[in-house]
């Protein structure tokens, strides 16, 4: 099945840009969806279809995918951003609904 | 709003079952393919099962095949998800969530999610 990959962490300082990577092979064939899980809570959607942002998501959240990277981008992060964050993709071979295994990024 | 509110969670032994709710409100709950995803403790995500709108198609992952169930009651807005012979592995938190897009046009990506239920398995 398909295999997407995420660095376990990534530590940013407040007002900086934190950069999180989804990797997979030919990544940009597929459509990728990014989640955001803060300690305890459930999650939520913050990226959709690559580039997509749902209403309510701050603008400081975009998404690009290219190649076999998809980035998920976080401009002037915030304490409030820490959390975990998964993207997901869906693959019609294995088990369809694929997310990688979560980057946990810590705001210095 | 929509709101999707789990129950069912607790400690079981290995071997036993266990049947987990998903009760959903602020939303034409029919018209939605609805998924079970879990997460162990400490853990990522990993999907579980999904259900058409409809009740007519279900999908399973290879983990819980054989051994889960997932079903749903349009007429009470109530999602589920009967758990058999389950495993020390089992044991995570369950969500509920939702599929965004139309009966005709499912769009692969969960745009809400419960607050989850924690199953635990141990003896």
């Amino acid at each position: 099945s398909y295999v997407l990959t995420q660095p376990p962490s990534v530590s940013v300082a407040p007002g900086k840009t934190a950069s999180l990577t989804c990797g997979g092979n030919n990544i940009e064939s597929y459509s990728v969806h990014w989640y955001q899980q803060r300690p305890g809570q459930a999650p939520v959607l913050v990226i959709s279809d690559d580039s997509d942002r749902p209403s309510g998501i701050p603008e400081r959240f975009s998404g690009s995918n290219s190649g076999n990277t998809a980035t998920l981008t976080i401009s002037g992060v915030e304490a409030g951003d820490e959390a975990d964050y998964y993207c997901q993709v869906w693959d019609s071979f294995g088990d369809p609904w694929v997310f990688g295994g979560g980057t946990k990024l810590t705001v210095l | 709003q929509v709101q999707l509110v789990e129950s069912g969670g607790g400690v079981v032994q290995p071997g036993r079952s266990l049947r987990l709710s998903c009760a959903a409100s602020g939303f034409t709950f029919s018209r939605s393919a609805m998924h079970w995803v879990r997460q162990a403790p400490g853990k990522g995500l990993h999907w579980v099962a999904l259900i058409s709108y409809d009740g007519s198609n279900t999908y399973y992952a290879d983990s819980v095949k054989g051994r889960f169930t997932i079903s749903r009651d349009n007429f009470k807005n109530t999602l589920y998800l009967q758990m058999s012979s389950l495993r020390a592995e089992d044991t995570a938190i369950y969500y509920c969530a939702r599929e965004k897009g139309l009966p005709s046009r499912p769009e692969r990506f969960f745009d809400y999610w419960g607050q989850g239920t924690l199953v635990t398995v141990s003896s």
